[in-house]
């Protein structure tokens, strides 16, 4: 079935660093694909999504570009704050019929020091 | 806009007792998905509903069920519970002409004793 891979955490970096986080999957057909972020006691909220190979996602900062030849997701930033620190999890979609689902990587952590 | 809301935040309860979680999707969303977080994992899927039809089912044991009423809010039934129902039970809504992508609620946290 559908599966998502994330780099194990936790990924410590220093306030203003460059961020990636590695996210990779296996899917039957071309699913849309999806980054969350949880913050400590909270739910998640979507950060960004792509729909397509080749289209890039994008929101506060982050990014993330659909690769369909290397099946990947990968999450980007160019400089990193505290206020990032949270868990990120990436997420395609799965269709079956009527029914739709994600399915989740396991999530990464970030720890940001100022 | 007020986004998804839960209830209760979070709940104590025994093995062997049942629980029920509700959820009150954004405004205009038709579907609600259930999911449940175990610490440290990701989040696994439940149920989806839309229309007040259950439209997909994941891995869960019978013990689960939901129902979605004609307000587009939800419930969420654990019967029988076990100590590894312990967990955050995640609602998500989505618009009727995008429904895979999903907004998440703050979450109910359940422990089981």
């Amino acid at each position: 079935g559908d599966s998502v891979t994330q780099m194990e955490g936790p990924v410590t970096l220093s306030e203003e660093a460059f961020l990636t986080i590695n996210c990779t999957y296996t899917a039957t057909g071309y699913p849309s694909l999806f980054w969350y972020v949880q913050y400590p006691g909270e739910g998640l909220q979507l950060l960004l999504k792509a729909t397509k190979a080749d289209d890039k996602g994008s929101n506060k900062g982050f990014e993330a570009t659909y690769r369909k030849e290397t099946t990947s997701f990968h999450l980007e930033k160019g400089s990193v704050q505290v206020s990032d620190s949270a868990v990120y999890f990436c997420a395609l979609s799965d269709r079956m019929d009527s029914s739709y689902k994600l399915i989740f990587g396991s999530g990464t952590r970030l720890l940001v020091r100022p | 806009d007020a986004g998804v809301t839960q209830s209760p935040t979070h709940l104590i309860k025994t093995r062997g007792q049942h629980v029920t979680l509700r959820c009150s999707p954004i405004s205009g969303h038709k579907s609600v998905s259930w999911y449940q977080q175990v610490l440290g994992q990701g989040p696994q899927f439940i149920f989806q509903y839309y229309e007040k039809e259950e439209r997909g089912r994941g891995n869960f044991p019978d013990r689960f069920s939901a129902r979605q009423f004609p307000n587009y809010s939800s419930e969420l039934n654990v019967n029988a519970l076990l100590l590894g129902d312990s967990a955050l039970y995640l609602c998500a809504s989505s618009f009727e002409t995008d429904q895979e992508t999903q907004y998440f609620g703050p979450g109910t946290r359940l422990l089981v004793l």
